[in-house]
């Protein structure tokens, strides 16, 4: 069974600090690793990671895959209120775009 | 833009109930899935289509039904609701191939008493 497992679960940091977000995937005829940022509603699309060791960078936001060792990280620079969030980690298998999701790291921003 | 709409955004409903919540998208994705996600839990799968006329089954057991007539519109219904359906549903959509991100809809919160 795949399985996509994220951590950590939770996490509070103050402004401008650095957090990396962890996620680890078991899933059978890999595919993708894609990353989801969740504020109250839909998941909105941040990153699909498809190649070991090349990172991707949007802003303060960067994460790389590693396909050997089964684990991507997402790291967000110099934190801001409105980076608060629930951040989803997910991978598709090559089955036709079918994600198993992880549970999601809830990251909260202090002022 | 991403353009991929979901109605009601929440519905309160009693036991027992048909409802029916809608989803539609402009993109013209061929593939298009409904997701159950509990208050901070994971998403997970309980319906997909890979076109009209197509629908199967997601990793979750679901009670509900989805049709695909339209390519556009992929309704999901709940012939009797239950107060264990409570829960958010989620519409996405994607071209075909693991290289395509889905893309989400606002979601149902569906609240059944």
């Amino acid at each position: 069974e795949d399985k996509v497992v994220q951590s950590p679960l939770s996490l509070v940091v103050h402004e401008g600090d650095t957090v990396t977000l962890n996620c680890s995937y078991e899933v059978t005829n890999f595919r993708s690793l894609l990353w989801y940022k969740q504020e109250k509603k839909a998941p909105t699309f941040l990153f699909m990671l498809t190649s070991s060791g090349i990172e991707k960078k949007s802003g303060r936001l960067s994460s790389i895959l590693d396909k050997k060792e089964l684990f991507s990280i997402l790291n967000i620079t110099a934190t801001q209120t409105g980076d608060s969030a629930i951040y989803l980690c997910a991978a598709n298998n090559n089955a036709g775009n079918m994600l198993t999701f992880g549970g999601g790291t809830r990251l909260m921003v202090k002022p | 833009e991403a353009d991929i709409y979901q109605t009601p955004r929440y519905l309160v409903i009693g036991t027992g109930k048909k409802i029916t919540l809608e989803c539609s998208q402009t993109m013209g994705h061929d593939k298009m899935y409904w997701y159950q996600q509990d208050p901070g839990m994971e998403l997970h799968l309980i319906h997909y289509s890979y076109g009209v006329n197509s629908t199967e089954k997601g990793d979750l057991s679901s009670e509900s039904t989805v049709s695909r007539i339209r390519t556009e519109h992929f309704p999901l219904t709940l012939e009797s609701a239950r107060p264990s359906h409570t829960s958010q549903y989620l519409c996405a959509s994607s071209w075909p191939g693991p290289t395509y991100e889905q893309y989400f809809g606002p979601g149902t919160r569906l609240t059944v008493t």
